[in-house]
């Protein structure tokens, strides 16, 4: 079975850009979380995507969306982007409603100039 | 803020020996304890998990404490290996949709 994948590995941005990032969960999985890596802060939540629906929203500002696709695909988009956006972002995906096994991608490394 | 406290940050241990890396928590509503395992590159990845209900779960070389009353948990790996070597995080979760995070620690395991 495939894993999580996450498209680009690498992006490029300018300040006050906005990006894509796309994410296709593991065959079956219904959920699809996505968290924001940095050094600093660790592993932060941003959303969660379940049958479609967002379930749950982290602390991030509106910048931040994504959605989820009738086949459990899912992008997240950030506009307007800030030198501080630059991070790791982790998308995951669960087969169990509850998302207590997540499985996660290699990520896509954001780098804002 | 920060839900799950972890330390050390960084962590260097000799072949053989043992790494433990500890975790505190605020919230009671936790009821999921779970450990990641991140090498460079890659995703994490999860290594054992635990409920409140049991103080200890093993699995190979890996083993979590977990002491309700102090809040507390921790990771021990047994007889660790330079293929240990990598960042760990532990997490916590409660009947939400999301894990809350520690830090990390960078593990090293020299030979």
């Amino acid at each position: 079975k495939a894993g999580v994948t996450q498209t680009p590995r690498y992006l490029i941005k300018t300040r006050g850009q906005q990006v894509t990032l796309s994410c296709s969960p593991i065959s079956g999985h219904r959920s699809v979380s996505w968290y924001q890596q940095t050094p600093g802060q660790g592993l932060q939540f941003l959303f969660e995507y379940f049958s479609e629906t967002q379930r749950n929203k982290g602390n991030f500002p509106g910048r931040f969306s994504g959605r989820q696709f009738s086949n459990s695909r899912s992008e997240m988009n950030v506009s307007t982007l800030e030198l501080g956006d630059s991070a790791l972002y982790l998308c995951a995906s669960s087969s169990d409603s509850t998302n207590e096994k997540l499985f996660f991608g290699s990520g896509t490394q954001l780098s804002v100039l | 803020q920060q839900q799950v406290k972890q330390s050390p940050q960084s962590l260097i241990v000799q072949k053989g020996g043992i790494s433990i890396i500890n975790c505190a928590y605020e919230n009671t509503a936790f009821d999921y304890f779970p450990w990641y395992q991140q090498f460079p590159g890659k995703g994490p990845a999860l290594l054992i998990a635990i409920r409140p209900d049991v103080s200890e779960k093993k699995e190979g070389r890996f083993t979590i404490s977990f002491n309700k009353s102090a809040k507390q948990f921790s990771l021990h790996i047994m007889d660790s290996q330079p293929g240990d070597s990598a960042t760990y995080f532990c997490a916590a979760k409660n009947s939400g949709y999301a894990l809350n995070f520690g830090k990390g620690t960078s593990l090293l395991v020299t030979p």
